[in-house]
């Protein structure tokens, strides 16, 4: 089983869809986890941590289920400007040695 | 400049050349990072430096060699590349080696002839 799994999409969705991306992790003992954003050709980006509690920003939620050893993100009345790939990043430990990306799920908002 | 740079931004070299990546971090982080990245396959942790002290990768083959001058600066040096060795290099930086959010850099695209 590989540490980090994502579906790789693409999700294609009109403008303004609610649209929601899973993610697994295999290792327990996992410590933090982000979301990353990738634009086609560029480099991967902060979105938002992941904190136990769950947080929003804006029209982006994250939700972290330690049971089932996974993470969500929610982008809620997506915007043409949200089309790119959401990478799922897991650390195992309190090191960046651990630092895991998952494979991206990439996401089309269409017109 | 600000955030995270490399240098350059696209590299074409031959099998027998040897070139130099070059990152250097203006957020004053303690730690940084090389990952590459294929097409079509998730980022991979290369090496990690962390107040200029590298941690190992052993998967790295060893004509990839990262040096790490003072906690801003961070290069790898390239020789006797493979075609397969084409991909993205990525440079990131984070505040402590601790599990902090990474900022990246814009990468290099190398490509492997």
């Amino acid at each position: 089983r590989k540490e980090v799994e994502q579906d790789p999409g693409p999700f294609n969705v009109p403008e303004g869809a609610t649209v929601a991306f899973n993610c697994t992790y295999s290792n327990s003992a996992s410590q933090s986890f982000f979301w990353y954003r990738q634009d086609c050709r560029k480099e991967p980006k902060l979105l938002m941590s992941v904190y136990s509690s769950g947080n929003e920003d804006g029209r982006f939620t994250a939700q972290l289920n330690r049971a089932s050893q996974y993470i969500s993100l929610l982008i809620r009345d997506s915007k043409l400007s949200d089309s790119a790939t959401y990478l799922c990043v897991v650390n195992s430990d309190n090191y960046g040695q651990n630092f895991v990306f998952g494979p991206g799920t990439r996401l089309s908002v269409l017109p | 400049e600000t955030g995270v740079t490399q240098t350059p931004r696209h590299l074409v070299m031959g099998m027998t050349n040897k070139k130099s990546l070059k990152c250097e971090q203006h957020l004053g982080h303690n730690a940084m990072y090389w990952y590459k990245q294929s097409a079509k396959k998730p980022l991979e942790l290369m090496f990690v430096y962390s107040l200029e002290e590298r941690v190992e990768n052993n998967s790295v083959p060893s004509r990839f060699s990262p040096e790490c001058p003072n906690s801003s600066h961070l290069f790898l040096h390239l020789h006797t590349l493979q075609p397969e060795d084409s991909a993205l290099y990525l440079c990131a930086s984070s505040q402590e080696f601790r599990g902090d959010e990474q900022f990246f850099g814009p990468g290099t695209r190398l490509t492997v002839l």
